[in-house]
């Protein structure tokens, strides 16, 4: 079964970095992921995906200092240089044909 | 820019029925995949459903397959998605999601709407 699992919550301090993760279940290895950015009360904001090799595909308008990569079934984003607006919940999301499945989300607090 | 807008949302009794809408600018709305997502209160995102770019291909979660229907007008850039049979565990905001494939669809989304909240209660 393909499952999505991230951690509840991470935080650090403004200007500093943070790197979340989102692990694809046993077997699913090489599936790619797409991050989505949600703020307080809005619509989410597409961010990049990343594919299993570690290389990803930004939307447009995202900063320099959201960076996507990859190791084994783990994908990362990382924030670098926090600001206060980064303050939000991370999502990551997979598909296959006629499927489509979200990981429960990492809140993200900006110290 | 890239626009998606949702319409439609508001309280229905269980068991009735509420149409939404989504109306898109900034793309050429006829060449994308779009889909509904929702979020129920407190909890993750759920996909909901898919149509092609030409209408033909429709997909559906489990969750709402046979009570939901997704359509669409590439003449008015418009959206559709017809909900019958509501549950109170469809109160949700809907998002309407472009697909980030030209002419095909990949199963992620590259831009969305703000939503819009439907409550399900007697």
């Amino acid at each position: 079964q393909l499952v999505l699992t991230q951690s509840p919550s991470a935080s650090a301090s403004l200007g500093a970095s943070v790197k979340l993760t989102c692990a694809l279940s046993s077997g699913h290895s090489r599936y790619a992921i797409a991050w989505h950015q949600q703020q307080p009360e809005k619509g989410p904001r597409f961010l990049m995906k990343v594919n299993s090799d570690g290389s990803h595909i930004k939307g447009d308008g995202i900063p320099d200092r959201f960076s996507g990569s990859s190791s084994g079934a783990e994908r990362y984003l990382t924030i670098s240089s926090l600001q206060s607006e980064d303050e939000a919940d991370y999502c990551c999301q997979t598909w296959g044909t006629g499927i489509v499945v979200f990981g429960g989300g990492t809140k993200v607090t900006v110290l | 820019q890239v626009q998606l807008v949702e319409f439609g949302g508001g309280v229905v009794q269980p068991g009735r029925s509420l149409r939404l809408s989504c109306v898109v600018s900034g793309f050429t709305f006829s060449t994308y995949g779009i889909h509904w997502v929702r979020q129920a209160p407190g909890k993750g995102l759920e996909w909901v459903a898919l149509i092609s770019n030409d209408g033909i291909n429709k997909y559906y979660a489990d969750s709402v397959k046979g009570r939901f229907t997704i359509s669409r007008d590439n003449s008015k850039n418009t959206l559709y998605l017809q909900m019958n049979s509501l549950r109170p565990e469809d109160t949700a905001v809907y998002y309407c999601a472009k697909d980030a494939a030209r002419d095909g669809y990949t199963w992620f989304f590259d831009y969305w709407g703000q939503g819009t909240l439907v409550t399900v209660s007697s």
